[in-house]
């Protein structure tokens, strides 16, 4: 009940087109999803993030669909680049006595071919 | 301003050391959080900390570890006696008061020959 299922495990894109990493979860009390971009030898970085009340949310090349019916959601990268290759985690939490802590997915390594 | 910091970036143990790994949040956050990141897996939760209440501990795999946190602001996690699984990268995330998102910082690898 407590995991998040990421996939694909790999995913390999030409420049400029779209990349798609779904995400799903069993536990409905999940109220915020985060997805995070690690570059290697870095820590992770957030990068877009969404509450469940809404359905997509876009910042600049990056979308979350969110599909509360399902279970499930998915980071969408337009216009794929090779800086963006990178692993990317999808994340669930809920408030839990206050604590916020993440359940990641078990990431998704992203190449962008030039 | 100052992300999350972490010391030291590199640790080579041998198995049945006690290891400190340290984490420096970023100024004013009142949630400290530990994740253990093995070789192809996802970030496992291990203890978080806020303000003075008691911490978190659900997510530590044995007694071996622990953490505490000093003066609301610096957190040490201790390994005892580390054994072989233990190798991993070790990541301290911050957030500010009721805030969801965390902040991560660079981690601190662990090999534990």
């Amino acid at each position: 009940q407590q995991q998040v299922k990421q996939s694909p495990q790999s995913l390999i894109v030409q420049k400029g087109g779209i990349s798609i990493i779904n995400c799903a979860y069993e536990n409905t009390a999940f109220d915020y999803f985060p997805w995070y971009q690690q570059f290697p030898g870095k820590g992770p970085a957030l990068l877009i993030a969404i509450r469940p009340d809404v359905s997509e949310k876009k910042e600049g090349r990056f979308t979350i669909s969110f599909n509360k019916s399902a279970k499930q959601f998915s980071l969408h990268i337009m216009d794929s680049q090779p800086g963006d290759s990178a692993t990317y985690f999808c994340a669930a939490s809920m408030s839990t006595s206050g604590t916020y802590k993440y359940i990641f997915g078990t990431g998704t390594r992203l190449k962008v071919l030039a | 301003g100052a992300g999350v910091s972490q010391s030291p970036s590199n640790k080579v143990t041998e198995k049945g050391k006690d290891v400190e790994l340290r984490c420096d949040p970023i100024s004013g956050h009142t949630a400290l959080y530990w994740y253990r990141q093995s070789l192809g897996q996802g970030l496992e939760f291990l203890i978080y900390f806020q303000g003075n209440s008691a911490p978190d501990k659900s997510g530590l795999p044995s007694d071996r570890f622990s953490a505490e946190r000093t003066g609301g602001s610096v957190s040490t996690l201790t390994i005892q006696r580390t054994q072989q699984e233990d190798s991993a990268v070790y990541l301290c995330a911050s957030s500010s008061v009721g805030g969801r998102e965390q902040y991560f910082g660079p981690g601190t690898r662990l090999t534990v020959t």
